[in-house]
């Protein structure tokens, strides 16, 4: 199975500064169609995860431009540009490249 | 917007059975793949299975094969867990997915004496 690994495991941010998490996949999530399957979810307290990024880099409809996606092979980010306070919660990058599709263990975001 | 409700979830004895159902609404499910992901009291999330748009692909992770069977009725725009044999380690809010997207609050298995 491939392995996530997210850092860190927590953050805490001050509101208008800017937040990075890594995602480390054990092997390359780039497939034979030339796409890299990698994905970052949201997930606030109490409620069902939220597509925040596909495919490494691509918003999901409705996502805010504050959040962006890069990376490639087995090395992955996810960044917010300006935090905010509704962006509490618990980010888990995911890989869908084969099965068992799996998840990092979740980087829990505070605000100060 | 997509809703999705996930039901069927509850208090079961080791050994039991539940289904659980997850409805689309506002939304054609049928052209997109389905999944169940699971989440443990207090942990990480944890794919469960997947089905094709027509049903005839199926896939699980590894601990529940033989003891989990997913489906879908696509006139009903439903997807469905059937789950024997639970066990202790299947306690968990089972949350449904259309195409990796998610949008139900979920539903709580517990398995317990």
């Amino acid at each position: 199975d491939i392995v996530m690994t997210q850092t860190p495991l927590s953050l805490s941010v001050t509101p208008g500064q800017p937040a990075s998490i890594s995602c480390k996949s054990s092997q390359s999530l780039l497939y034979s169609d030339g796409k890299t399957y990698l994905y970052w979810y949201l997930q606030k307290p109490g409620q069902s995860p939220q597509l925040l990024i596909y495919e490494v880099f691509n918003r999901f409809s409705g996502v805010p431009d504050r959040f962006s996606g890069s990376g490639s092979g087995t090395d992955f980010t996810l960044k917010i540009s300006r935090v905010e306070a509704e962006d509490v919660g618990v980010y888990y990058c995911m890989h869908s490249i084969e099965l068992p599709w799996t998840f990092g263990q979740g980087t829990k975001v505070e605000i100060k | 917007e997509l809703l999705l409700v996930e039901s069927g979830g509850g208090l079961v004895q080791p050994g039991g059975s539940l289904r659980l159902s997850c409805e689309a609404s506002a939304f054609t499910s049928r052209t997109y793949w389905m999944s169940w992901v699971r989440q443990a009291p207090g942990k990480g999330l944890e794919w469960v299975a997947n089905i094709k748009e027509d049903g005839s692909e199926k896939y699980y992770v590894d601990s529940v094969k033989g003891r989990f069977t997913i489906s879908r009725d696509n006139v009903k725009n439903s997807m469905y867990l059937q789950m024997n044999s639970l066990r202790a380690e299947d306690s968990a809010v089972y949350y449904c997915a259309i195409s990796g997207v998610y949008g139900g609050q979920g539903t709580l298995v517990t398995v317990s004496s």
